[in-house]
């Protein structure tokens, strides 16, 4: 079946546009997840969905941030006059839902989509 | 603060070794743990995971080891093969009581070479 789907796949802006980021998570996954990945580095959390609501922003840096998933399936990262700092990688990764444990095992793979890379001049 | 490290940026193995990839966390309510490897241009894949009530967890030619005193855990892969070169990133998770969402916080990474 399809994965996580993300687009575009590369955008360049200048510093000071507005930026939508656009993620297509596996059918039927009610977990939504944003990271970012800056170069060097591994993925940092932004923020999560359950459904259509996000449970945990905590890690949105600044109100410059944003996301959405209206009808808990495809969400979209809204970044506002973009900075040179934001310059990074955003992945997107969908998941079954809240992990389960069973016979010690957890179970709560992460799927990820294979990102935007974001460039802002 | 880094509550998750992989103070290796970089490892060089030969075809058919073991290459073993450390992590260490600083966090002690982490109690999920999971190994991920990315290949240039691809989002991070899932390799093997471990819960914190085990202290091993095999998968085929992949073992993760957890130290849970030493907040430590490591990555084996035996035969190493070329396929293998990529970028390992460690995770972990809390869980909270069963209200946790599996928010993953990562190590920096290792970039592993397997020479044929």
């Amino acid at each position: 079946g399809a994965g996580v789907s993300q687009t575009p796949s590369n955008k360049v802006t200048e510093k000071g546009k507005y930026v939508e980021l656009r993620c297509d998570p596996i059918s039927g996954h009610t977990a939504l997840y944003w990271y970012r990945q800056s170069l060097g580095q591994g993925p940092e959390f932004l923020i999560y969905f359950q459904g259509t609501g996000a449970a945990d922003d905590s890690g949105l840096p600044n109100d410059r941030f944003f996301a959405v998933r209206p009808e808990g399936s495809v969400s979209t990262l809204k970044i506002q006059r973009t900075e040179r700092g934001d310059s990074a990688v955003y992945l997107c990764a969908s998941s079954r839902g809240l992990p389960i444990t069973s016979g010690g095992k957890t179970h709560n793979e992460q799927f990820f989509g294979p990102g935007t890379r974001l460039t802002v001049l | 603060d880094q509550q998750v490290k992989q103070n290796s940026p970089s490892l060089s193995v030969q075809e058919g070794r073991i290459s073993i990839l450390n992590c260490d966390y600083t966090n002690s309510m982490f109690d999920y743990f999971l190994w991920y490897k990315k290949y240039p241009a691809e989002g991070p894949t899932f390799l093997i995971s471990i819960s914190s009530i085990k202290d091993k967890n095999e998968d085929g030619r992949f073992t993760v080891f957890l130290n849970k005193s030493a907040k430590h855990l490591s990555l084996h892969i035996v035969p190493s093969q070329p396929g293998d070169s990529a970028v390992y990133f460690c995770a972990a998770s809390l869980y909270a009581g069963g209200t946790s969402y599996g928010k993953l916080t990562f190590g920096q990474g290792t970039i592993l070479t397997v020479h044929p």
